[in-house]
């Protein structure tokens, strides 16, 4: 099983800041890896796949880029309806997620 | 826009099968643009796929998991469906039912709200 390991746990980072979250393989995944947000008591929202791709209707804040085993999300400059959990999934090997990173308000 | 709403039991016995269906609104599941698939997010493990499956019925399972789970389609009734058999406490969680797009490798694009099944006697 392939395992993703995020980081850091948790950004703590004010409104306008820029975000850059982490996510590392543990074996190649090619540009087989997609990012996720969740926010709570909502069903997670896919905003980029195949490492940079942004999936329809996502906002151009939202960037991807990496391959083989390390990836990363950036969000250029935080709005508050960002604030939220953060998950990468790949689907090199089956498909594994990371365990998530929390972006919350500083 | 397509719509999509899991449901069965919210409570299931140990070594018991769980059962949930999702029902497709707005949109055809009989499409050749997707593929419908389940997950499942469990408040120590996080989220997990389970499997999906194309209208004509090939399915791909979770290895994890292949030996307790099927996944069916009901054309018919715009559904389709989640068996996992031999369940334990660790199956516990909310379970989310969603249409996986090709255009965006098989990710999905629309989920249902989810829906809380715990494992217990």
């Amino acid at each position: 099983e392939i395992v993703l390991t995020q980081s850091p746990a948790t950004l703590s980072l004010s409104p306008g800041e820029r975000a850059t979250l982490s996510c590392r393989a543990s074996q190649s995944v090619s540009t087989f890896l997609a990012w996720y947000q969740l926010k709570p008591g909502q069903a997670p929202r896919l905003l980029i796949y195949d490492a940079s791709n942004r999936a329809p209707g996502i906002p151009a804040r939202f960037s991807g880029g990496g391959s083989g085993t390390d990836f990363t999300l950036t969000i250029s400059s935080l709005e508050p309806e960002d604030f939220a959990v953060y998950y990468c999934q790949q689907r090199s090997n089956w498909r594994t997620f990371g365990q998530g990173t929390k972006v919350e308000i500083k | 826009q397509v719509q999509l709403q899991e449901s069965g039991p919210g409570l299931v016995k140990p070594s018991q099968t769980l059962s949930l269906t999702c029902t497709v609104s707005g949109g055809s599941i009989s499409s050749n643009a997707y593929y419908w698939g389940w997950l499942r997010r469990h408040p120590v493990k996080g989220l997990e796929w389970i499997g999906y499956i194309y209208y004509r019925g090939s399915a791909f399972y979770n290895p994890s998991l292949q030996s307790r789970v099927a996944l069916s389609v009901d054309t018919s009734m715009n559904q389709f469906s989640l068996k996992l058999t031999s369940v334990t406490a660790a199956d516990s969680g909310v379970y989310y039912c969603a249409r996986l797009l090709a255009a965006t490798a098989l990710n999905p694009d629309s989920w249902g709200r989810g829906t809380l099944v715990t494992v217990s006697s």
